[in-house]
């Protein structure tokens, strides 16, 4: 089945303790991103990634990291969590032909409470 | 910067009416766009994808773009309180950019 995973699902933690948010997808796509979304915001890209080695600031990419080491996996690393980065988080990944297939897919969502 | 706007809404609508969504984009280079929907604290769906001028059309959904005017619109026909989400305009050149979204609510 063509999926994007998303691990943890929730998360609870705590101001300063470094955490990792992982994405993975099996559709051999290049483009991956990461988004937040808060009541009234909507979506804020957060970081993307156009293929392997290639990332690229999106709105909000402060406090955050990633890095794009094989194709199936966008990793969203915050170093230093602060109560500001609580949010819903999304990982989504698409072809990017120009063609018509670059539907994107969106991964179910991590919720992040620092505390 | 490139930029995608929609009005946030809420729109509201009787049960049956037709709802018009509108997204208007800056970059005159965007190839593809894209409607989706999103219930709250759920994943965005896709609901339609649109690449050429004109209208497509699937079931009660038909999206609609124009190049030059630099807009695209969904129209959803015999609206259900089912419908009732927030839609998100997005557009890619390269990079997919996302509206802030329309809130729509579907009044029984």
């Amino acid at each position: 089945e063509a999926q994007v995973t998303q691990n943890p699902r929730y998360l609870i933690t705590v101001t300063g303790k470094k955490l990792t948010v992982t994405c993975s997808q099996n559709m051999n796509h290049e483009y991956m991103s990461w988004y937040r979304q808060d009541p009234g915001l909507g979506l804020r890209q957060i970081y993307y990634s156009m293929n392997v080695e290639v990332t690229d600031k999106g709105d909000v990419p402060e406090g955050y990291k990633v890095s794009r080491k094989e194709k199936r996996n966008f990793p969203l690393i915050l170093e230093s969590p602060s109560p500001n980065q609580t949010s819903l988080y999304f990982c989504a990944s698409s072809s990017i032909n120009r063609g018509r297939s670059d539907t994107q897919y969106f991964g179910p969502g991590t919720r992040l409470t620092v505390l | 910067q490139k930029e995608v706007e929609q009005n946030s809404g809420p729109l509201s609508v009787p049960e049956g009416a037709i709802a018009s969504l509108n997204c208007t984009y800056s970059d005159r280079g965007s190839q593809s766009f894209f409607w989706y929907r999103q219930y709250s604290g759920k994943s965005p769906e896709l609901i339609m994808s649109i690449y050429s001028n004109g209208d497509k059309e699937d079931g009660r959904f038909t999206a609609q773009l124009n190049k030059a005017s630099q807009y695209v619109s969904l129209l959803i026909r015999d609206s259900q309180p089912s419908d009732s989400a927030t839609y998100l305009c997005a557009v890619r050149q390269g990079n997919l950019i996302f509206g802030k979204g329309t809130k729509l609510s579907v009044k029984p």
